[in-house]
């Protein structure tokens, strides 16, 4: 089993760009997660899917942010229009189906907008 | 609204020392709660998970419990190692019990 995979692994952009973010659940977990991780903040949940439904989206910090998961086997997280603010290491996490499963990391984005 | 909260932030021992992270959670009708280690630059890894019934959860050096009553978990490792360095994270499911919410982590630093 490969995990979790996001891509980019790292992202350089400047101010005013949309950045995109990609994730690869492991095969088999219906939910997924979008998480970002600050050193101020710590991991801040941004948004939940649930058989590919978004269920609570209610830590998306703006509406510049937007999270799609059109199939099972893939997510995109936007940034759109970016600002420094955003710079962070966004994670994306999957599960299998029952809440008392553990969740499981993907290696990270590490996002740096100038 | 969950909030989970780790103490101390940080930590350092020498090598084989025996050590205790703790974790409290300010709503305890949690169904589990689970604890993570993060390398540096790394991803999350999944240490142990209690379940709401369980009271405490081992594997090798660690040992985790959980007392929902007083909303508290601590991780204890034992015989610690170098290795072992690394920020470990305690998460606690939301009110809606659908995500986990984590603490900010304590960062261990074993000395050899």
């Amino acid at each position: 089993d490969a995990g979790v995979i996001q891509s980019p692994r790292h992202e350089v952009t400047e101010m005013g760009q949309e950045v995109t973010l990609r994730c690869k659940p492991i095969s088999g977990h219906n939910s997924l997660f979008w998480y970002r991780q600050t050193m101020m903040r710590g991991l801040e949940l941004l948004i939940y899917f649930n058989n590919n439904v978004p269920i609570d989206d209610s830590g998306m910090p703006e509406d510049r942010f937007s999270a799609k998961m059109p199939n099972a086997s893939f997510s995109t997280l936007k940034i759109q229009p970016s600002e420094p603010r955003d710079s962070a290491v966004y994670f994306c996490a999957s599960r299998a189906g029952h809440a008392n499963e553990k969740l499981f990391f993907g290696s990270g984005t590490q996002l740096s907008v100038l | 609204k969950q909030e989970v909260t780790q103490i101390p932030a940080a930590l350092s021992v020498p090598e084989g020392e025996n050590l205790v992270l703790n974790c409290s959670f300010t709503d305890s009708a949690i169904y589990n709660l689970q604890w993570f280690r993060q390398d540096p630059g790394k991803g999350l890894t999944s240490l142990l998970l209690i379940q709401s019934s369980q009271r405490e959860q081992t594997s090798g050096r660690l040992n985790a419990s959980l007392d929902k009553s007083s909303g508290r978990s601590t991780l204890y490792i034992a015989a610690s190692q170098p290795g072992d360095s690394a920020t470990y994270l305690c998460a606690a499911p939301n009110q809606a019990g659908t995500a986990l919410i984590f603490g900010k982590g304590t960062t261990l630093s074993v000395s050899s």
